[in-house]
């Protein structure tokens, strides 16, 4: 069975801070994807970066950075120097061949002027 | 170009009511996908098409009924639904067969209210 945790359900910070958001899975596979996507008020999934197991390499994307660690089953996202328009839900996702996509809680991310 | 398209984007109904939810894609996709996501949860999977066909019912009651014209096309049929069905209901695609590999594409979304 997978299953994604992401302990924080809320993180407020002012604008320019930097804001760390945690994803944890499980997963008996060795073949996976991680992926995380922005979930702003309008309502749609934005996605923002799929991750193979075997790609453990960090990445960073303009003010966004993931840091995937195999040996700790976490794959954090980064966001630096926040900006009010990154104020939305953020999910962390597990995705298997032959299984579904499975999602974390999520993580409501709200950036104040 | 990576566009899910879904109409309506709100949507009231009576419980008696038939009504239809519709999404497209021009991306080639060969999977496509029904989410429900309920506020403050994580979306859940309803339904997945591969190549047309019904790959996935996640014992979803009969009164959520989908449809797949053509490669491009996904209907979700409703018909005497209950309060509780009030949701977000999120289409969306994939390239790859169904399953959790590939990226899948989200549209806005379809805001459906139950009376």
């Amino acid at each position: 069975a997978q299953k994604v945790t992401q302990a924080q359900t809320e993180i407020s910070v002012v604008e320019k801070e930097d804001v760390t958001l945690d994803c944890v899975y499980e997963t008996r596979d060795t073949t996976y994807y991680l992926f995380w996507y922005k979930q702003p008020p309008s309502g749609e999934l934005v996605f923002l970066i799929r991750r193979n197991s075997f790609d453990e390499q960090n990445e960073i994307s303009g003010r966004y950075s993931w840091n995937f660690q195999k040996s700790t089953s976490s794959f954090n996202f980064t966001i630096t120097a926040s900006q009010v328009v990154d104020s939305a839900v953020y999910f962390c996702a597990l995705g298997a061949a032959g299984n579904k996509l499975t999602f974390g809680g999520g993580t409501r991310v709200l950036v104040k002027p | 170009d990576t566009e899910v398209t879904q109409t309506p984007k709100h949507l009231v109904m009576g419980m008696t009511n038939k009504k239809s939810l519709k999404c497209e894609q021009h991306m080639g996709h060969r999977a496509m996908y029904w989410y429900k996501q309920k506020a403050k949860k994580p979306p859940e999977l309803m339904f997945v098409y591969s190549y047309e066909k019904l790959s996935i019912n996640e014992s979803v009651p009969s009164r959520f009924s989908p449809e797949c014209p053509n490669s491009s096309l996904l209907n979700l049929h409703l018909h005497a639904l209950q309060p509780e069905d009030s949701a977000l209901y999120l289409c969306a695609s994939s390239q790859g067969l169904a399953g959790g590999t590939d990226t899948q594409y989200f549209g806005p979304g379809t805001r459906l209210t139950v009376l």
